[in-house]
């Protein structure tokens, strides 16, 4: 168990340009949730998925963000044609069913100039 | 809508001090509570959870307490060092679901031990 992996750690783009997150969520969690941090605030929740399938999506992901889980495994967060609002840190979280706490990763943290 | 509040937002105090960090959260009917530490730039790190029928949990200089009925953790750390310092998010989770009722966190309380 190496725990929930994120890469990349960091990402500098240009306005307008996509960008592709990924996150490897801990072997055995069937849970799976990206969250968005600006600075001086906590984390905000952006989506969840369980297994494969995407289960709930937060307003603040407009029609430019995308996530997905093949096959229930690792996760990718897209954002298409990047604002600088986007810049951020993005952090991903795993979790097993029930009565169980989230294991957060390193984050990937996302600078739009 | 689930809302945590943690004061204070900063605190500096010299090293060797005990300390609590407050955490209330304005919805009493919880799942569990989960305590993290985030260190400059980096992801969180659990510290403690707390299931909502616990009163309190504890890890070697941590101590965390729960009151569910009347919407309040703290934190309570033991002979504080440099090390400790650090920003500290209190997240309750309202059911057993991951949605965005799931977790919500606090602001943080922003921690620095002087040596």
């Amino acid at each position: 168990d190496t725990g929930v992996s994120q890469d990349p750690r960091h990402k500098i783009t240009k306005r307008g340009q996509n960008v592709t997150f990924r996150c490897d969520p801990i072997s055995e969690h069937n849970r799976l949730y990206w969250y968005r941090q600006t600075l001086g605030q906590g984390p905000e929740f952006l989506t969840y998925f369980q297994n494969e399938a995407q289960l709930e999506k937060s307003r603040l992901l407009s029609d430019r963000f995308s996530a997905e889980r093949p096959k229930g495994s690792f996760s990718t967060l897209e954002i298409q044609r990047t604002e600088q609002g986007d810049s951020a840190m993005y952090l991903c979280a795993s979790s097993r069913q029930g009565a169980h706490g989230y294991t957060f990763g390193s984050g990937t943290r996302l600078t739009v100039v | 809508k689930q809302e945590v509040t943690q004061i204070p937002a900063a605190l500096s105090v010299p090293e060797g001090e005990n300390l609590v960090l407050n955490c209330s959260f304005t919805d009493s009917a919880i799942y569990n509570l989960q305590w993290f530490r985030q260190d400059p730039g980096k992801g969180l790190t659990s510290l403690l959870l707390i299931q909502s029928s616990q009163r309190e949990q504890t890890s070697g200089r941590l101590n965390a307490s729960l009151d569910k009925s009347s919407g309040r953790s703290t934190l309570y750390i033991a002979a504080s060092q440099p090390g400790d310092s650090a920003t500290y998010l209190c997240a309750v989770h309202m059911y057993s679901g991951g949605g965005a009722d799931g977790l919500t966190f606090g602001k943080g309380t922003h921690l620095i031990i002087q040596p």
